[in-house]
């Protein structure tokens, strides 16, 4: 059975740091291309990044460029975003998602993890 | 960017009646490999979203044979031909071919 579980959410106050890791199982987690999707509380999905199976390419949403930093451990089937500089409207669940080889974007999303921005 | 605009943005459907959504893009969502990288998503209250439709038409496992996607070119649709209680939720459109965008989402309720 394929699982992405994500962990790390926290509250943080506006500046913080904080380090999101989704870990997966079921799949060769190697063989896919990786994503990170947030959505805000009562509001729609928004893409954030994206990292390729070999760690490059790698891309981000404008929101985030320059702040967030996504990698991945294929030995350790490890996803982890690094969200510097936190603001307010950082506040979200955020949701690790897979990119099958086959079908393409987004196949399978983990339970989410809270990240709340407050001082 | 493109943009991805969803309609409606609220369903309100009688049990066993027919849905459809639309979306529509800004852009040509036809890669540069022919294919259109247009997907449909369900997210149940309280739950991760899920996917039920790539590529425009192909159905995901597990996913029944009343929902269906259709479209080309910047217009899309989703359609379920027989709304039951368990299609309860909201449903995003998202483009895979200029990197990525969803759209904002239309709430199927039962009337």
């Amino acid at each position: 059975e394929v699982q992405l579980v994500e962990s790390g959410g926290a509250l943080v106050q506006p500046g913080g740091s904080l380090r999101l890791s989704c870990v997966a199982s079921g799949f060769t987690f190697g063989d896919f291309a990786m994503n990170w999707v947030r959505q805000a509380p009562g509001k729609g999905l928004e893409w954030i990044s994206f990292i390729s199976r070999v760690s490059s390419p790698i891309y981000y949403a404008e929101s985030v460029e320059g702040r967030f930093t996504i990698s991945r451990d294929n030995a350790r089937n490890t996803l982890f975003l690094q969200m510097n500089s936190l603001r307010v409207d950082d506040t979200a669940v955020y949701y690790c998602a897979s990119d099958s080889p086959v079908s393409g974007h987004f196949d399978y999303w983990g339970q989410g993890t809270l990240v709340t921005v407050s001082s | 960017d493109v943009v991805m605009t969803q309609s409606p943005l609220s369903l309100s459907v009688t049990l066993g009646q027919p849905a459809s959504i639309s979306c529509r893009s800004s852009e040509s969502l036809v890669y540069s490999d022919g294919k259109v990288y247009l997907n449909w998503f369900q997210q149940r209250p309280g739950q991760s979203p899920r996917r039920l439709i790539y590529k425009v038409s192909y159905r995901d496992s597990g996913v029944p044979d009343r929902f269906s996607g259709s479209g080309s070119g910047t217009d899309f649709t989703l359609k379920i031909a027989r709304v039951e209680t368990e299609d309860i939720g909201v449903y995003y459109c998202m483009q895979g071919t200029h990197s990525r965008t969803f759209g904002q989402g239309t709430r199927l309720e039962i009337k």
